[in-house]
Formats: C-alpha cells, structure tokens, sequence
C-alpha cells in the first residue's frame, strides 16, 4: 500500500507571496493532519481534516488555513508569507479521527520563504 | 497547556547494549502515546504506540506506560548504528484529539560501534 505523498517537496517564496501544498493520506485514511516542524519549536500541530470538515486546529494565525476533497487528499495554504514560516510541513494520515488513532507522516514539504 | 518532556540528549549508547528513552507529559487526560523515529532530513516514522498501562514489545522495541507517573519509555535492546536517530515522544487526548498530537522536542540517540 502506498504511503502518504507530499508535493512539492521543496519550495522556495518570498515575503508576503502565498503558498499551498498537498496531501494524498494512504489509501483507506480519512483524517490528514497537518503539521509545522522547525529546529526551535520541534513539531506544531497545525490542523485536522476529517470528511471533509476541519475537526481541529492548533495555535496559529488565520494565514493558515487548508481544506480536504471528497477523495480525502487534502491542501494546505498559506498566505502573506512570513520569514518565520521557513519550516518543514508535514502532514500525516489515520485511519479514523487522529485521536487515538496511529498517524502516519509524508516527506513533508520543505518550505523556505526569503 | 499540554506539554511533553524529553530529555535532548544526545545520549550516547555501545553498540548491543539496551537505550532507555523516556518521556513525561502534563495531561491526565492524555489516553494514546506514540514514538517516532526521525533520521536527519527525514519525516517522523511510527515505531511503536501504546494505550494502556504496562508494557508493548514489537520486535527489539519495547514501550512502557505509566499513567500514575505520567511517563512514556522506550527501550530499544540489542541497539545498532542503523538505531542512531531522533526519538519522538507523541501524546493525543482521545475523544476527538482536540489538539492532534503534542510532541516533545526528541531525544537524540547515536549507538556506537
């Protein structure tokens, strides 16, 4: 079974530009979560997509939003980038809602915003 | 404010011998807890979950729980280099994952030849 796919894998953009990067969960997977990695913060919970809907949602700026389609890959954008949103964004898929349920990450998509 | 702890290391272990990689969390409510392996320029691979109190083994990996204590472990026995990587603690509140998962900043382990 294939696993969960990320493109781009690499991005570059510069301040103020937009940004939006997919998911496609492992077959079977409805929920994607969404997440920031950087070296000073480690891993942040960005959100939760589940049939479609968003269940969940961390601590960040209305900039970040995304969306999930009816086949469940879902998108991620953010807009006016910032310096600070240089990071790594994975996202990871679960059989059912990410609580309690074994999430398993993509590649991640490496974004550096200059 | 749910936290997780890890120690960053880097904690250095001989090669054969067992790691010990430990966790601790905040949240009482916290109900699954998870760790990742993350090698460099790599994305967190699932090694191992654990729900319930006591010990989860699969394979040379060992999980153990203690929820009065509030701690998550890890044993890795008979480590080797291919073992030398960044351990992720991960804790979820069930019911929903209100806040998907909460991650500690990792342990970094190298086992040496």
């Amino acid at each position: 079974k294939a696993g969960v796919t990320q493109t781009p894998r690499y991005l570059i953009k510069t301040r103020g530009q937009q940004v939006t990067l997919s998911c496609s969960p492992i077959s079977g997977h409805r929920s994607v979560s969404w997440y920031q990695q950087t070296p000073g913060q480690g891993l942040q919970f960005l959100f939760e997509y589940f049939s479609e809907t968003q269940r969940n949602k961390g601590n960040f700026p209305g900039r970040f939003s995304g969306r999930q389609f009816s086949n469940s890959r879902s998108e991620m954008n953010v807009s006016t980038l910032e310096l600070g949103d240089s990071a790594l964004y994975l996202c990871a898929s679960s059989l059912w809602l990410a609580g309690g349920d074994e999430q398993f990450f993509g590649p991640g998509t490496r974004l550096t915003v200059l | 404010q749910k936290e997780v702890e890890q120690n960053s290391g880097p904690l250095s272990v001989p090669e054969g011998a067992i790691a010990s990689l430990n966790c601790t969390y905040s949240d009482r409510g916290s109900q699954s807890f998870f760790w990742y392996r993350q090698y460099s320029g790599k994305s967190p691979e699932l090694i191992m979950s654990i729900y319930s109190n006591g010990d989860q083994e699969d394979g040379r990996f060992t999980a153990q729980l203690n929820k009065a204590s509030q701690y998550v472990s890890l044993l890795i026995r008979d480590s080797q280099p291919s073992d030398s990587a960044t351990y992720l603690c991960a804790v979820n509140v069930s019911g929903g994952g209100a806040d998907g998962l909460t991650f500690g900043k990792g342990t970094h382990l190298i086992i040496q030849p």
